[in-house]
């Protein structure tokens, strides 16, 4: 069975430039959550979706960054403009219908630089 | 709020020695999952355990050990004979029962050397 599947693995931006990552989720989950993990904070949840509802966005860090969820098999992480201060690992994780389990299942990542 | 604490920024071992990882959790639900995540050097994170505030029973996988004491507020990790490929950062985190958001720790790094 296919994982959690992030776009890109890596992306090198300059400093201004949008940046957008995608995700599709594994089939049949309907939790989806954005997480930034660096060096600094941490693995840090950014927002996360049910049933292609965003429910808690309070980690976004600021207007520069937007998220999407048009369908169950697709997200996007929108950073414009990006910053250095952006440069990060992004990870897209799903879980299991009705949130009863807890495990979060993440893809591989996608690693921002931003110069 | 959530908060969970992992005091050991990173901890080097030889092969063959035990180790633990130490994480203390707040929250102020009585109800609550707890997790342990692996992030081997490849980046990905790999779901190693999850318990619930229910149950206080350790549990043994393995070369793998958990303690969770309630009245401590802690949830520690212990690997038994450690190898190179436990050589990793490791995670603990928890969420309430429902919804699935999870907090996550600073996370421990492990070296073991051979």
């Amino acid at each position: 069975d296919a994982g959690v599947i992030q776009s890109p693995r890596h992306e090198v931006t300059e400093m201004g430039q949008e940046v957008t990552l995608r995700c599709k989720p594994i089939s049949g989950h309907d939790y989806l959550f954005w997480y930034r993990q660096t060096m600094m904070r941490g693995l840090e949840l950014l927002i996360y979706f049910n049933n292609n509802v965003p429910i808690d966005d309070s980690g976004m860090p600021e207007d520069r960054f937007s998220a999407k969820m048009p369908n169950a098999s697709f997200s996007t992480l929108k950073i414009q403009p990006s910053e250095p201060r952006d440069s990060a690992v992004y990870f897209c994780a799903s879980s299991f219908p009705g949130g009863g389990t807890g495990e979060l299942f993440f893809g591989e990542g996608s690693r921002l630089t931003v110069l | 709020a959530q908060k969970v604490t992992q005091a050991q920024t990173e901890i080097s071992v030889v092969e063959k020695e035990d180790v633990t990882l130490d994480c203390v959790y707040e929250t102020r639900d009585t109800t609550y999952y707890l997790f342990w995540y692996k992030q081997p050097p490849s980046g990905e994170l790999v779901f190693l355990i999850r318990r619930n505030s229910f149950d206080e029973q350790n549990e043994i996988s393995g070369r793998y050990s958990w303690n969770f004491q309630k009245s401590t507020s802690s949830f520690n990790f212990t690997i038994t004979a450690s190898q190179v490929v436990d050589s990793a950062v490791y995670f603990c985190a928890l969420s309430k029962l429902y919804g699935n958001k999870l907090v996550f720790g600073a996370g421990t790094i492990l070296r073991v050397k051979s």
